[in-house]
């Protein structure tokens, strides 16, 4: 597709189960960001990739969340034992290098009950 | 935690008027100031974007006031539309992409 596609676009956990959200980048985008939108608030920064690199992990909020880009296209990013907090939209951008504009998906919205 | 505060956090403007949303930062490192627009189940799409060194950047309808000693930033949307009928975030970051902070969002309605 010519956007960043996001899968899937819902998803409904239990408390305490594993989740893993998938981000397909724009093809030949380097750079890829994660974010985490809560209702009603602004995007907020998780982990960047440049290739298969993470050079910023700070925003993670705590060490369930986890994110890998192994071949330094689709990126995966997984929470472990899900919290109730952890329910948010999970949004996914990429951009052509790190100084250029970044498209974001539609974004996964997880909801943990 | 927002580093990037943002108001109103809602704006009601009739057809062909003036919105204005304004947004204040702290961190005097950031120097990319771009403003994102969301509608309902998308994600955000770069609008509008000014570096700290020019106070103004117009594009279209749409146009970026900075104010760099007051570390404030604001965009008018003239002749507003309906189909600007969005939620508006404003950001910033140091370097591009890099961390970037937004706002908490402020949702416009332009009625008809």
């Amino acid at each position: 597709g010519a956007g960043v596609s996001q899968s899937p676009r819902y998803k409904v956990a239990k408390r305490g189960q594993d989740v893993a959200l998938r981000c397909d980048p724009i093809s030949g985008h380097v750079s890829l960001f994660w974010y985490q939108q809560a209702l009603g608030q602004g995007p907020e920064f998780l982990t960047y990739f440049q290739n298969e690199a993470q050079l910023d992990k700070s925003g993670l909020p705590s060490d369930r969340f986890f994110a890998e880009r192994p071949e330094g296209s689709v990126s995966t990013l997984k929470i472990q034992r899900t919290q109730q907090e952890d329910s948010a939209v999970y949004l996914c951008a990429s951009s052509l290098d790190r100084d250029t504009e970044a498209f974001f998906g539609q974004g996964t919205r997880l909801t943990v009950v | 935690q927002q580093q990037v505060k943002q108001s109103p956090q809602s704006l009601i403007v009739q057809k062909g008027g003036i919105s204005i949303i304004n947004c204040a930062y702290e961190n005097t490192a950031f120097d990319y100031f771009p403003w994102y627009q969301q509608f309902p189940g998308k994600g955000p799409a770069l609008l509008i974007a000014i570096r700290p060194d020019v106070s103004e950047k117009k594009e279209g309808r749409f146009t970026i006031s900075f104010n760099k000693s007051a570390k404030q930033f604001s965009l008018h949307i003239m002749d507003s539309q309906p189909g600007d009928s969005a939620t508006y975030f404003c950001a910033a970051s140091r370097g591009n992409n890099n961390d970037m902070r937004f706002g908490a969002g402020t949702r416009l309605t332009v009625k008809p």
